[in-house]
């Protein structure tokens, strides 16, 4: 079965710091791969996107995401996180063979730092 | 354009009342999702539309949930009766051809 795991329920990282939020999927053909945010009482926003090609993909707001087909993954990375990305961030894989219906990790909840 | 528009943003019930939630896809996409999320399952998908047509309801918890989509630019999601632990975020989202989504602002309903 289709299933997405990020491991990391909650992360802290300084202002100004890197970040990297790790996804892993499990899905038996090339998936369509997100990421999407969602700040508090808003809805989720999309991030960016992975179909095919080129497997680093660069989104909004600064993040990229690089697929890894060998490990599984999609992790998302920010060189230099800003306080307005605390957020909680969902990676979700897409089935292009049910309409492009989205399996959702459980979430990473972000806190930055001063 | 003004993106998938969902109403109400809040909503508090009565166990027992029925509840209408309603969206507004954005114009000229044929897919049309409604999720829900709570703490316990995160977000799961309840319906799915293609062109109007419900395509996967498996995700529809019980015979209490319903949805419809009349028309391109319209669709509701019903409970009745609704119960607390129907409490919830519930998120309609639109995509073209089935691929990324874009989501409402939710409705948070509240079932007393």
């Amino acid at each position: 079965a289709q299933s997405v795991t990020q491991p990391d329920i909650h992360i802290t990282v300084s202002e100004g710091a890197s970040l990297e939020l790790r996804c892993n999927y499990s899905y038996g053909a090339t998936p369509y791969l997100f990421w999407y945010v969602q700040s508090p009482g808003q809805g989720l926003q999309l991030l960016l996107k992975y179909f095919s090609g080129d497997t680093l993909v660069q989104g909004i707001k600064g993040f990229e995401a690089e697929f890894k087909r060998s490990q599984s993954s999609f992790n998302l990375r920010k060189p230099s996180v800003h306080w307005s990305d605390a957020a909680e961030y969902f990676c979700a894989v897409g089935l292009h063979n049910q309409g492009g219906k989205l399996i959702f990790g459980q979430g990473t909840e972000l806190s930055v730092k001063p | 354009d003004a993106g998938v528009i969902q109403s109400p943003r809040h909503e508090v019930t009565e166990m027992g009342q029925e509840v209408t939630l309603r969206c507004k896809p954005i114009s000229g996409h044929d897919y049309l999702f409604w999720y829900r999320q709570t703490m316990m399952r995160g977000l799961e998908l309840l319906i799915y539309f293609n062109n109007n047509v419900p395509i996967d309801d498996s995700g529809m918890p019980e015979d209490r949930f319903s949805a419809k989509m009349p028309n391109a630019s319209f669709s509701t999601l019903k409970i009745q009766p609704s119960e607390p632990r129907d409490s919830a975020v519930y998120f309609c989202a639109s995509s073209l051809s089935g691929v990324g989504a874009f989501f409402g602002q939710g409705t948070r309903l509240t079932v007393v």
